[in-house]
């Protein structure tokens, strides 16, 4: 069964520029959720989807914007990207939501902004 | 609001030893999860053991285990025989409420295992 994909794996913008990255659940999952990984701020929660619809929100600024299509796969886009957007972005799919659902991580798309 | 505190920023473990990596947290929803994740630095985070609020008995999962203590509020990991390929972060999350999938995570502990 393969895991949670998440591409482009690395990738290098400069300030100004947006970017999108792609997650491709686990097959069968209906959920997924983004988080942001830095040095300074650990892991924080972005964004969550289930069934195309976008179910909890975290404090970001409206620059961060994610999708979900009809075939559970996700995207997640930032727009005019600065310096702190640089991170380790983490999706994670789960089968459902709630008390017993666990949530499976893919490898994450590092994202560095010059 | 939901808070998870790892106060161990890093460890260390001789080969074959147990350790115990510390995790409490705070909230006032009477109904939530709780997991423990592994971060080697391939950045990928591996899920270890999760552990329901309602749940009566501590979680295990070969290796590791959960030792919650819920009058407490905390929730440590404990890992027997460590071995060297356990180096790594490892994040303690939290998932509150019956619904949804939004965590938050203690800020990690860095385990190192020596031969």
């Amino acid at each position: 069964k393969a895991g949670v994909t998440q591409t482009p794996r690395y990738l290098i913008k400069t300030r100004g520029q947006q970017v999108t990255l792609s997650c491709s659940p686990i097959s069968g999952h209906r959920s997924v959720s983004w988080y942001q990984q830095t040095p300074g701020q650990g892991l924080q929660f972005l964004f969550e989807y289930f069934s195309e619809t976008q179910r909890n929100k975290g404090n970001f600024p409206g620059r961060f914007s994610g999708r979900q299509f009809s075939n559970s796969r996700s995207e997640m886009n930032v727009s005019t990207l600065e310096l702190g957007d640089s991170a380790l972005y983490l999706c994670a799919s789960s089968s459902r939501t709630g008390p017993f659902s666990v949530l499976t991580f893919g490898a994450g798309s590092r994202l560095t902004v010059l | 609001a939901q808070k998870i505190t790892q106060t161990q920023p890093g460890m260390f473990v001789q080969e074959k030893e147990a350790v115990t990596l510390d995790c409490t947290y705070d909230t006032s929803d009477p109904s939530y999860g709780l997991f423990w994740y592994k971060q080697p630095s391939s950045g990928e985070m591996i899920f270890l053991i999760y552990q329901g609020s309602y749940d009566q008995q501590n979680a295990t999962e070969g290796r590791y285990s959960l030792n919650f203590q819920k009058a407490r509020k905390s929730a440590n990991l404990v890992i027997s025989a460590s071995q060297l390929g356990d180096s790594a972060m490892y994040f303690c999350a939290m998932r509150e409420g019956e619904y949804g999938n939004k965590l938050v995570f203690g800020a990690g502990t860095i385990l190192r295992v020596k031969s």
